[in-house]
């Protein structure tokens, strides 16, 4: 089954304590990015990656690392959390190979409270 | 830069009432558009997408069509059911020769439906 599998789906954690949010795709796309969500606006993008070792800014990436070693993994580490990261954050994944049709997948989520 | 404006909600509709949430948006050249919706506790799931003028994308008994001339993507549903309540999300993606799906989605501040039985 094609998916983007998102780890923890839950964290409450505090101020400065180093966090990584994993997510692995297994569909073999080039395309991953990283976005946030939070009420009112939408989401906004934090990261993205064209393919392995290619990663970019989005929107919103202050706070934020990303790195892309192998191709099916793109972590988000927070390296100092703080309050104001406090939100819900997807990953999504997409190929630029093929039908332009293919739809972006997304993960299931991960809800981070930031104390 | 582009950007996507959604019709505020919240969206509280009754069991087969007729539905339209208003999406417009700014971007450069011919971007492909998008419905995504996410039901609660999950991820954003395509419900429906157009990669060019006119086109009209459906799926469950939803529909929006790409208008160029007046820049907007509204989705609608002719008559909804209580699993239809989610949050809806317009988005775009800057345009390519023939449409495409990869790349960042700007995303509308989404708009949360509720309908009751």
């Amino acid at each position: 089954e094609a998916q983007v599998t998102q780890n923890p789906r839950y964290l409450i954690t505090v101020t400065g304590k180093k966090l990584t949010v994993t997510c692995s795709q297994n569909m073999n796309h080039e395309y991953m990015s990283w976005y946030r969500q939070d009420p009112g606006l939408g989401l906004r993008q934090i990261y993205y990656s064209m393919n392995v070792e290619v990663t970019d800014k989005g929107d919103v990436p202050e706070g934020y690392k990303v790195s892309r070693k192998e191709k099916r993994n793109f972590p988000l580490i927070l390296e100092s959390p703080s309050p104001n990261q406090t939100s819900l954050y997807f990953c999504a994944s997409s190929s630029y190979r093929g039908p332009s049709n293919q739809p972006q997948h997304f993960g299931d989520g991960t809800r981070l409270s930031i104390l | 830069g582009n950007s996507v404006t959604q019709m505020e909600g919240p969206v509280t509709l009754s069991e087969e009432a007729f539905l339209t949430i208003n999406c417009t948006y700014t971007a450069t050249g011919y971007p492909s558009l998008f419905w995504y919706v996410q039901y609660p506790g999950e991820g954003l799931q395509l419900l429906l997408k157009a990669t060019k003028a006119d086109d009209k994308g459906s799926n469950k008994g939803f529909e929006a069509t790409y208008r160029k001339e007046t820049t907007s993507f509204h989705l609608e549903k002719g008559s909804v059911q209580v699993s239809d309540s989610a949050v809806y999300f317009c988005a775009l993606i800057k345009g390519g020769a023939g449409g495409t799906s990869y790349g960042k989605l700007t995303f509308g501040q989404g708009t949360i439906l509720t309908v009751h039985p």
